[in-house]
């Protein structure tokens, strides 16, 4: 149970040209999910959150207009790298959280973004 | 505001032997703590979580960790290292009220023969 998926696993774009990466749970709904980056060896990094329905809150220094994020159902959310420039390349990674264990995030394997 | 710091980058065990991976969090009130694990070209998978129920928690695959207060700890141990448990490891702690979780930097685990 508690299966997150993502797809891409891999994308590779051209500078200037927007990505769309879809979240999935596949076995609960996910009232709640959540957006991270991942640098090479590095920790992950929270981008945003977003519940079902409504805006995604951003943290600190993550540009609203460059990463949309679209959490329309309680099972799809979706992060559009938009205009995407080389330094956006990176590991992104989202979890969802819900209902029957409202405390722990369930993480999906992960979309490597590559942009040239 | 929490944190946590994990004490070691790398760490590097013979198979059979025990296993420890140190962290020290930082929470002005009774935090929620947990153990994640990476796997290359996988996602994080829970290993075993801590939100102030019993202070020995068993979580999968054999790990458990302690949760001390006096020290300010969240330690993985497992008695046994197996070739499979190579990989990252994450102590994370939850944000309060929030759900936001903020993750150590990682520490990754490296199993010999």
């Amino acid at each position: 149970g508690a299966v997150v998926s993502q797809h891409p696993s891999r994308v590779i774009c051209k500078s200037g040209t927007s990505v769309k990466i879809e979240c999935r749970s596949l076995d609960f709904q996910a009232t709640t999910m959540f957006w991270y980056r991942q640098f090479p060896k590095q920790s992950l990094m929270l981008m945003a959150t977003s519940n079902e329905g409504s805006k995604a809150t951003y943290e600190q220094g993550v540009e609203k207009d460059k990463f949309l994020i679209n959490h329309a159902s309680l099972t799809l959310s979706t992060l559009t790298v938009t205009s995407a420039h080389p330094e956006d390349s990176s590991f992104y990674i989202c979890s969802a959280m819900g209902a029957p264990s409202t405390d722990t995030q369930y993480f999906g394997p992960g979309t490597r973004l590559t942009v040239l | 505001a929490q944190s946590v710091t994990q004490l070691d980058s790398h760490v590097s065990v013979s198979e059979g032997t025990p296993v420890l991976l140190r962290c020290n969090y930082s929470s002005s009130y009774s935090p929620s703590l947990f153990w994640y694990v990476q796997h290359p070209n996988k996602g994080l998978q829970l290993l075993l979580k801590y939100t102030s129920a019993a202070t020995l928690v068993k979580g999968i695959n054999g790990f458990e960790a302690e949760f001390k207060k006096s020290e300010t700890s969240f330690h993985l141990t497992k008695p046994s290292a197996h070739m499979s448990d190579a990989a990252e490891y994450f102590c994370v702690v939850r944000s309060g009220g929030y759900n936001k979780l903020i993750f150590g930097a990682g520490t990754r685990l490296a199993v010999h023969p």
